[in-house]
């Protein structure tokens, strides 16, 4: 399958500061990427879908200004993690999609532990 | 609403067959997908159903019946290493994955 590659792996964080996480499609060009949250035990939470040169569309209670989302290649997705706090502590996933009818495929998630 | 169940969980023994089932109502179809997450792993891709009938991939069976709302996974010759939660998602009217909660699949000698 179609490899997406999801970076870093893990953050350790201070409250307050900013965390970046990259998921990049590296061979296909992803016109639809999608950012997940899952707390231990649950499941996948969406929280946003972006399309590439658009703004991304966000989940019910979702915060745009603190989950920053930008899609600006076919092939690179960011989330900025903005003033973190220790209730931001989760596991985050990005998936990737070349086309509407296709499957979706993960990134190997950023474990992100504020303190 | 949208909606889809799956067991929580469920147990099986090495060297045997286990079917995790998935029902699902959703605002319009377009596929069926199941995952295979392990504990702090990301999902890989198992299988993708948008037709009716069963998909065979290996060890891996995957079922569609459209009019009953219903899918099942069908795993094979289960060994230690397919403990694993199982997610069961369906692509809606608009292109977006509506998750199961995941079945945890327990595997013992």
């Amino acid at each position: 399958g179609a490899v997406v590659s999801q970076h870093p792996s893990w953050v350790i964080c201070k409250s307050g500061t900013s965390v970046k996480i990259e998921c990049r499609s590296l061979d296909f060009q992803a016109t639809t990427m999608f950012w997940y949250r899952q707390f231990p035990k649950q499941s996948l939470m969406l929280m946003a879908t972006s399309n590439e040169g658009s703004k991304a569309t966000y989940e019910q209670g979702v915060e745009k200004d603190k989950f920053l989302i930008n899609h600006a290649s076919l092939t690179l997705s960011t989330l900025t993690v903005t003033s973190a706090h220790p209730e931001d502590s989760s596991f985050y996933i990005c998936s990737a999609r070349g086309g509407h009818d296709t499957e979706a495929f993960f990134g190997q998630g950023t474990r992100l532990t504020v303190v | 609403g949208q909606n889809i169940d799956q067991p929580t969980e469920m147990t099986a023994t090495e060297g045997a067959i286990v079917q995790i089932n998935c029902t699902y109502q959703t605002s319009g179809f377009n596929g069926l997908f199941w995952y295979q997450q392990h504990a702090g792993e990301a999902p890989t891709f198992l299988s993708y159903n948008v037709l009716d009938g069963l998909e065979e991939k290996g060890r891996f069976s995957s079922f569609l019946s459209r009019s009953k709302g219903y899918s099942y996974l069908l795993l094979k010759e289960l060994q230690m290493k397919d403990s694993a939660s199982y997610l069961c998602a369906v692509m809606d009217s608009n292109y977006q994955l509506i998750w199961g909660a995941g079945t945890k699949l327990i595997i013992k000698p």
